[in-house]
């Protein structure tokens, strides 16, 4: 049963336009929520988080919203440019041991035209 | 800067084959994780490690197994590589409280 969703698999968006990504989640017992970003044959890299006890974390030209009681967490960023074109993945984090484990989306490509 | 670095960008193996996937983090972290990523299924937990020696299993372990002798080494074993374990293989490293990871560049592995 997948615990994080993103229901888009694919966005296009104008340059300098805004760019709204949007993901689900089922449990409400996730401490953090991350989004990641990815080049083709690189590894994911970190973007942005949100504790679940915040509902905005602003970083430059990317904010991310938590709307806890729809279970819905969305990533704006404005002013959108080409460089950002890649795959986005929103993962949410719970405690195991010690550790923080990550339960990701099935990710959403985005892709910022000229 | 954190560097996470895999053995090897591109294997390919044959059916049957014990394959070595090996990750290796120059900051002290004490996490460390094995993900595979499918198209359309974004990034899947295979085994986790939250300390030496300690291994616990993700989501996906079928297939797999790992070993952690040393803190900056987190290997993943195919026991008999199968075609369904063709995929890219991430690994990431951690110690914050976030869950904030690093990954490294992948290997993109072909069985056949």
């Amino acid at each position: 049963d997948q615990q994080v969703k993103q229901n888009s698999p694919s966005l296009s968006v104008q340059e300098g336009r805004i760019s709204i990504l949007n993901c689900d989640y089922t449990n409400s017992m996730f401490d953090y929520f991350l989004w990641y970003k990815k080049y083709p044959a690189e590894g994911p890299t970190f973007l942005i988080s949100i504790s679940s006890i915040k509902d905005k974390n602003e970083d430059g030209r990317f904010t991310v919203f938590l709307n806890k009681s729809a279970k819905h967490l969305s990533l704006h960023i404005v002013p959108s440019q080409p460089g950002d074109s890649a795959v986005y993945f929103c993962a949410a984090s719970e405690g195991f041991g010690g550790a923080q484990k990550l339960v990701f989306g099935q990710g959403t490509r985005l892709t910022i035209n000229p | 800067d954190v560097k996470v670095t895999q053995s090897s960008r591109y294997l390919v193996k044959r059916t049957g084959e014990k394959v070595f996937l090996e990750c290796v983090q120059d900051m002290d972290h004490e996490n460390m994780f094995w993900y595979r990523q499918d198209p359309g299924l974004g990034l899947r937990l295979i085994y986790f490690s939250y300390d030496v020696k300690m291994k616990e299993k993700g989501d996906i372990p079928e297939g797999y197994s790992v070993s952690r002798e040393k803190k900056e080494r987190f290997s993943l074993i195919l026991e008999s590589a199968s075609t369904n374990q063709t995929s890219m293989y991430l690994c990431a490293s951690s110690v914050g409280t976030d869950g904030e990871q690093y990954f490294g560049p992948g290997t993109r592995l072909t069985v056949t």
